[in-house]
């Protein structure tokens, strides 16, 4: 099966500048993530959904970050105005997303921001 | 709040030698734990889960990890370390958030270095 898919790979903006993020996850799969992993550090969530909607975004920092899951499938990660301590790779990942289970998530490569 | 620790930013280890990276966890109710594995400029890449049952968990490429209830740990080991072992590995534990979902917590990673 396919996997995740992420673009763009590399992205380079300024401070203040916006950006955004684009996820394809797995065919067939319910539940969608969204990652942040600043270097050296573990992957934190900033936002997860289950089909179009949201269940979790208590780490989202709201004034600048947002996304969206519209049809249930792909989904956007958006960033205005980006701040020098958002560098960081942004991964989204996706799972069946059975409420009950112990879902095992499947990452895409990653989106890697430099903000300057 | 669910939690892990990786006490360890990184372990060396000979080549053909015994691994073990060290991983405790806090988590309300059943522990649903998992190992994950990132290579360089990838996504992370599953290797195992212990949901209920025997201690001792098999996953991907001879890897194993032994669950202990009363310690509240989950290490991982090998019995003989690969050079193209050498990756970030991750612990995760699996909780619910407020809506009951399934939220995924990591922990900040270990650095496994097989030394030729």
């Amino acid at each position: 099966e396919a996997g995740v898919a992420q673009s763009p790979r590399y992205k380079i903006i300024e401070k203040r500048q916006s950006v955004a993020f684009w996820c394809n996850p797995i065919s067939g799969h319910a539940t969608l993530y969204w990652y942040q992993q600043i270097l050296g550090q573990g992957p934190k969530l900033l936002i997860q959904f289950q089909n179009n909607g949201v269940v979790d975004d208590s780490q989202l920092p709201k004034d600048r970050f947002s996304a969206e899951r519209l049809k249930g499938v792909d989904s956007t990660l958006k960033i205005q105005p980006a701040k020098l301590e958002d560098s960081a790779v942004y991964l989204c990942a996706s799972s069946i997303g059975e409420v009950s289970g112990a879902n095992v998530l499947t990452f895409g490569a990653g989106s890697r921001l430099t903000v300057l | 709040a669910q939690s892990v620790a990786q006490p360890e930013d990184q372990v060396n280890v000979a080549e053909g030698n015994p691994l073990t990276v060290k991983c405790t966890y806090s988590v309300s109710g059943n522990p649903y734990l998992f190992w994950y594995v990132q290579y360089p400029n990838r996504g992370l890449q599953f290797l195992l889960k212990y949901i209920t049952g025997d201690n001792l968990v098999k996953g991907s490429y001879g890897f194993e990890a032994e669950f202990n209830k009363s310690q509240t740990s989950f290490h991982l080991k090998k019995p003989s370390a690969l050079v193209s072992d050498s990756a970030l590995y991750f612990c995760a534990v699996r909780g619910l958030n407020s809506g009951g979902y399934q939220k995924v917590t990591f922990g900040t990673g270990t650095k496994l270095q097989v030394i030729p």
